[in-house]
């Protein structure tokens, strides 16, 4: 049972370089998310996914882009990196059915731009 | 003002002491009410979860809402070293994404 899978777990970039965090879940959710978290600033949503094809905007998407070409991946890709984008990224799913709001989130990716 | 205000912590105690942790939120319109555990390096999972007002128990654990305050509660009884977490609360419209707290740390000593 993996539930939701992020890779890598750590990165070090320089400014300008371009990545993509990938985030793949087999729990056949239909609601997908990816959040930074930051000292202070709790986790901050980036973009989100209601189901195959469907990407809306969060509360800080600048700087990055996300697609969603099936339901059980989500990648999320920093186009020029910068040092404002150090932090720590979560991927998380839902079912999207129910009220109570569970998300599963993954372990994190750890991204440092020098 | 920030939707959800949790204070950041640390917070240190001894084993087998009851634990109180708050978070306040300024719109009346949510409904849904969550904590959410996390682990050093690990992602977030959730605890806890209520609708509307009142308490919830399980086991060890209470979430409390009193939405005449504002105010949600998570309390640890009987806490335990591998309580050292850092929980956050969430919380949610109907309908809308769930806006999480900074989280609080806690520490746990034997």
């Amino acid at each position: 049972n993996a539930g939701v899978t992020q890779t890598p777990k750590f990165q070090v970039l320089k400014t300008g370089q371009s990545m993509t965090l990938q985030c793949a879940q087999d729990m056949n959710h239909e609601y997908m998310s990816w959040y930074r978290q930051d000292p202070g600033m709790g986790l901050r949503l980036i973009h989100y996914s209601v189901g195959a094809g469907i990407t809306d905007q969060g509360e800080v998407p600048n700087g990055y882009n996300v697609s969603r070409s099936t339901t059980e991946d989500f990648p999320l890709r920093l186009l020029s990196a910068a040092p404002s984008q150090t932090s720590v990224y979560f991927c998380a799913s839902s079912s999207g059915q129910t009220n109570t709001g569970e998300l599963f989130f993954g372990e994190g990716s750890r991204l440092t731009v020098l | 003002q920030k939707e959800v205000e949790q204070d950041p912590g640390p917070l240190s105690v001894p084993e087998g002491a009851i634990v109180s942790l708050n978070c306040t939120y300024s719109n009346s319109a949510f409904q849904y009410f969550m904590w959410y555990r996390q682990y050093s390096r690990k992602g977030p999972e959730l605890l806890m979860y209520t609708y509307s007002s009142g308490n919830k128990e399980d086991g060890r654990f209470t979430a409390q809402v009193d939405k005449s305050s504002k105010y949600i509660s998570l309390f640890i009884r009987d806490s335990q070293p591998s309580d050292s977490a850092t929980y956050l609360c969430a919380i949610r419209r109907p309908g809308d994404k769930l806006i999480f707290g900074t989280g609080t740390r806690l520490q746990v000593f034997p």
